[in-house]
C-alpha cells in the first residue's frame, strides 16, 4: 500500500530564509507526487505535481520539488519565504496510472514565519 | 461554478443526529471525491464518483456513512447516528476526466463538530 510520511510536525523559518520541507514515499513503482498547501480556512490548493520528466518541478508561488528515486523523496524548496507562505503543507502520493484514484496525503507540516 | 464549493462551513450536531454534507463541484468535472481530514492529520480518502456511478468506497469508515451523486454534478455525504469520531473537516475536491485527471481541486470544507 502506498504511504507518505512528513517528518517535521512543524517548522519556524525567518522571513527570506530559505526553506525545505521532507517527504518521504512508500511505493511499489514510480509514482504521482504531489505538493498541496492549506491555508487557515481555505481549501486545498495545489502548488506543484511530478507524473514523469524532468525531477526538478516548478510550481506557483516560487515552489519547487525535486523528486529522488533512490532516496524516495519528493522534498518541497523555496529559496526565500514571505510572510504569506505560513500555512500548512501535505505531501500527496498517487497510483502511477490514469485512473482516478484516491491521493494518499501525509500528516502534514505546519510552516510557521517570524519576522 | 468556478471553484469548489461545500455547505454548510460548519455544522455541530448532538450524538445519534443524522448530517448531510454537500458538495458542488466545478462544473463540468467527471470526477468528485470526499475526504476526511481528522485535526493534525492529513485528508483520508472516503469515495470517490465518476458521473453518477461510485467505482471505490473502500474508505468510508461504517455502513453509517454513505454518499450519493445522482446526476453526475452535486453530490450529498451522509453520517447516520453521528458519533463523537466523526467529528472532522470534510472536503469535496473535484478533478476533470481528461488530460488532468490527478489534478484534484479542493473545496473549502465542513467542519463537522459531534457533541
Amino acid at each position: 500500500a502506498q504511504s507518505v510520511t512528513q517528518p517535521d510536525i512543524h517548522i519556524t523559518v525567518s522571513e527570506g530564509a530559505s526553506l525545505e520541507l521532507r517527504c518521504n514515499y512508500s511505493y511499489g513503482a514510480t509514482p504521482y507526487l504531489f505538493w498541496y498547501v492549506q491555508s487557515p480556512g481555505q481549501g486545498l490548493q495545489l502548488l506543484l505535481k511530478y507524473f514523469s520528466g524532468d525531477t526538478l518541478v516548478q510550481g506557483i508561488k516560487g515552489f519547487e520539488a525535486e523528486f529522488k528515486r533512490s532516496q524516495s523523496s519528493f522534498n518541497l524548496r523555496k529559496p526565500s519565504v514571505h510572510w504569506s507562505d505560513a500555512a500548512e503543507y501535505f505531501c500527496a502520493v498517487g497510483p502511477s496510472n490514469f485512473g482516478n484514484e484516491k491521493l494518499t496525503f501525509g500528516t502534514g507540516t505546519r510552516l510557521t514565519i517570524i519576522p | 461554478g468556478a471553484g469548489v464549493s461545500q455547505s454548510p462551513r460548519y455544522k455541530v450536531t448532538k450524538r445519534g443526529q443524522d448530517v448531510t454534507l454537500r458538495c458542488d463541484p466545478i462544473s463540468s468535472h467527471a470526477t468528485l471525491y470526499w475526504y476526511q481530514q481528522a485535526l493534525g492529520q492529513g485528508p483520508e480518502f472516503l469515495t470517490y464518483f465518476n458521473y453518477e456511478a461510485q467505482p471505490d468506497k473502500s474508505g468510508l469508515p461504517s455502513d453509517r456513512f454513505s454518499a450519493e451523486r445522482p446526476e453526475g454534478s452535486i453530490s450529498t455525504l451522509t453520517i447516520q447516528r453521528t458519533e463523537q469520531r466523526d467529528s472532522a473537516m470534510y472536503r469535496c475536491a473535484s478533478s476533470s476526466e481528461l488530460g488532468e485527471a490527478y489534478e484534484q481541486y479542493f473545496g473549502p470544507g465542513t467542519r463537522l463538530t459531534v457533541t
